[in-house]
């Protein structure tokens, strides 16, 4: 199993400004995600998080307003930038291992509110 | 693709009756299927999953679905349900590829909201 720590747990912000949310792993793992959950909604994968490249986007998500990085095996951060109250969701951090029978494992998430 | 549709939005049973959440799935390589449970204000835990082992799958606090490729279906099962159980239910795909191995990329079903009365 992995333990993930996503901080901040929560926030309120202005919009137009940015937010940047860190995701740590308590191993390392070889893959990790971002989700979106807006409110009354289920997940959506927003990007694959590659370690030392670019990350991969899901349709209707773009580098310029959800920039990830993945600077090692254990860590991760994704920036909602230009912040609209649109983007208020949860947004959690996943990792799982590119192998059969293993399950993902999810960060507790981060409450946004953009006003 | 794949894709996950939850046949309920929300299901409200009484504390010790059954509980059946149901589960349809596509997709276009052999799946990995989950259940996750939300409760408020808390993260997604695993409840149970299927990997092409037994079709019946028995996971955690009486919970258990049973894999139909015929009917494409998994959907979840309680002999007896508990105050505890109340909270959102997600029905979850990942495709494996040939050889085994998973993208591990998840697509979510729209969740279940299960009520129990006492």
């Amino acid at each position: 199993s992995a333990v993930i720590s996503q901080k901040p747990s929560r926030d309120i912000c202005q919009r137009g400004t940015s937010l940047t949310i860190q995701c740590q792993v308590d191993s390392q793992v070889t893959m990790m995600f971002w989700y979106r959950q807006q409110p009354g909604q289920s997940l959506t994968l927003i990007a694959t998080a590659n370690q030392g490249s670019e990350a991969t986007y899901e349709s209707g998500f773009v580098i310029d307003k959800f920039p990830i990085s993945r600077p090692n095996l254990t860590f991760s951060t994704l920036t909602v930038s230009n912040m609209s109250p649109e983007d208020s969701s949860i947004y959690l951090c996943s990792v799982g291992q590119p192998i059969m029978n293993t399950e993902a494992f999810f960060g507790q998430g981060t409450r946004l509110t953009v006003v | 693709a794949q894709s996950v549709t939850q046949l309920d939005s929300h299901v409200s049973v009484s504390e010790g009756t059954p509980v059946l959440l149901r589960c349809n799935y596509s997709s276009s390589y052999s799946p990995s299927l989950f259940w996750y449970v939300q409760h408020p204000n808390k993260g997604l835990q695993l409840l149970l999953k299927y990997t092409s082992a037994a079709t019946l799958v028995k996971g955690i606090n009486g919970f258990e679905a049973e894999f139909k490729k015929s009917e494409t279906s998994f959907h979840l099962t309680k002999p007896s349900a508990h105050m505890s159980d109340a909270a959102e239910y997600f029905c979850v795909v990942t495709p494996v590829r040939a050889g085994g191995t998973s993208y591990g990329k998840l697509t979510f079903g729209q969740g279940t909201i299960l009520t129990v009365h006492p």
